[in-house]
């Protein structure tokens, strides 16, 4: 069974540029969530998806985005990027019915913004 | 809200020693306990879990008892080897339908000599 990927793995951007990083679930999983990874900050959830709708969200400005797709890929967008943007981003999947909550997570998109 | 506190690294350790990373959290309800392992350049990956009350979790030679009168749930290894070396990240979740959301705490990094 395929695990979690997401691309690319690395991105290099400037200031005020934007960005959009994809996820792919395992398959059969209907949610998808993700976090974003800086030394300073730790490991701090964005969002979650499933079955296309937001269902939760952290604390992060409206600059964050997602969306989730029929196929339960999943793109988060950075708009206006800024230099504390720089990031691993880690996308995590799972079955999404609640209870458990074994996520599993892909490689991470480490960001670089200039 | 919820919140884990972790024991700060970094840890450095012999081969062979025993291993002790603390662990312990503050949630609302009774929460599903999770270790986190991250190696060098991947994303994370599922160690063990623990979902009720006096659950021991237990997978490569780690355990970790879910404690509900002390809050805690500390990851023990009585025999660490260089490849144990890592960061590891103990978090909770909610157990309820729509909360996939995981809190994690900030990370322990754990490095074996040989």
């Amino acid at each position: 069974k395929a695990g979690v990927t997401q691309t690319p793995r690395y991105l290099i951007k400037t200031r005020g540029q934007q960005v959009t990083l994809s996820c792919s679930p395992i398959s059969g999983h209907r949610s998808v969530s993700w976090y974003q990874q800086t030394p300073g900050q730790g490991l701090q959830f964005l969002f979650e998806y499933f079955s296309e709708t937001q269902r939760n969200k952290g604390n992060f400005p409206g600059r964050f985005s997602g969306r989730q797709f029929s196929n339960s890929r999943s793109e988060m967008n950075v708009s206006t990027l800024e230099l504390g943007d720089s990031a691993l981003y880690l996308c995590a999947s799972n079955v999404g019915t609640g209870g458990y909550n074994e996520q599993f997570f892909g490689p991470g998109t480490r960001l670089t913004v200039l | 809200g919820n919140s884990v506190t972790q024991m700060e690294g970094p840890v450095t350790l012999s081969e062979e020693a025993f291993l002790t990373i603390n662990c312990t959290y503050t949630a609302t309800g009774y929460p599903s306990l999770f270790w986190y392992v991250q190696y060098p350049g991947e994303g994370l990956q599922l160690l063990l879990k623990a979902t009720k009350a006096d659950d021991k979790g237990s997978n490569k030679g780690f355990e970790a008892t879910y404690r509900k009168e002390t809050t805690s749930f500390h990851l023990e290894k009585g025999s660490v080897q260089v490849s144990d070396s890592a960061v590891y990240f103990c978090a909770l979740s909610d157990r309820n339908f729509g909360n996939e959301k995981l809190t994690f705490g900030t990370g322990t990094r754990l490095t074996i000599i040989p």
